[in-house]
């Protein structure tokens, strides 16, 4: 079966710094292009950030609103991939997300699964 | 970045009822649209990719369609379960963006 699960989630003042871990299992993960996704309290799907596999150097994307602030890695050895959030806003308190994509006729697309979800609170 | 309109924000609808829910994009994404079913307390799960191409697994009274720059979800025959929040998302250019949900509630 595959499945994410986030962890790392909690409260932190503004300013903090948190690091989400998603770990991935029954698939090949190095194979697989990864993302974040976050919703407020609320609110709807807000895109994060992804990070393409090791055949594409690695390469990442963000979102205006994160950019420079998080960082997405992953280790493929341990089928894991992060979201390294620092110079948190209380803007940012959601429930952050991992998700996989796919690949259909050449062409990427975000097919889930999505993992249950960690809930990061900015708050002084 | 390309914008998202999703429509209505929210519809109420009874078991047996069929349902349209629409996604217009600011600009042109080709058919590089998915839809997303979200359950209260539950990740989303993905329904459709490519605008019309169901997901493994999802029953095919969930379809999907394209004109243009406007997509549309069309479930048949709304069963208890399939009242949730749906989301449209665009993949075509950064930032990957998605529509505001639609909630479909029971009447």
């Amino acid at each position: 079966e595959v499945q994410l699960v986030e962890s790392g989630g909690g409260l932190v003042q503004p300013g903090g710094s948190l690091r989400l871990s998603c770990a991935a299992s029954g698939f090949t993960f190095s194979d697989h292009y990864m993302q974040w996704v976050r919703q407020a309290p609320g609110k709807g799907l807000e895109w994060v950030g992804r990070s393409r596999n090791k055949a594409n150097s690695y390469t990442t994307e963000y979102a205006a609103s994160v950019k420079g602030r998080f960082t997405i890695s992953r280790d493929d050895s341990k089928n894991s991939v992060y979201l390294q959030m620092n110079s948190l806003k209380t803007e940012d308190t959601a429930v952050y997300y991992c998700a996989r994509g796919d690949y259909s006729g050449g062409v990427w697309y975000p097919s889930g699964p999505w993992g249950q979800g960690a809930l990061v609170t900015v708050s002084s | 970045d390309i914008q998202m309109t999703q429509s209505p924000s929210s519809l109420s609808a009874s078991v047996g009822d069929r349902v349209t829910i629409t996604c217009r994009a600011s600009q042109g994404i080709s058919n590089y649209l998915a839809w997303f079913q979200q359950i209260p307390g539950k990740a989303p799960k993905s329904l459709i990719y490519a605008a019309s191409s169901l997901q493994s697994g999802v029953p095919s009274k969930f379809s999907g369609s394209a004109s243009g720059t406007e997509f549309t979800l069309t479930i048949s025959d709304l069963q208890p379960e399939d009242f949730a929040t749906y989301y449209c998302e665009q993949y075509r250019s950064y930032p990957f963006t998605f529509g505001g949900g639609t909630k479909v509630q029971i009447k």
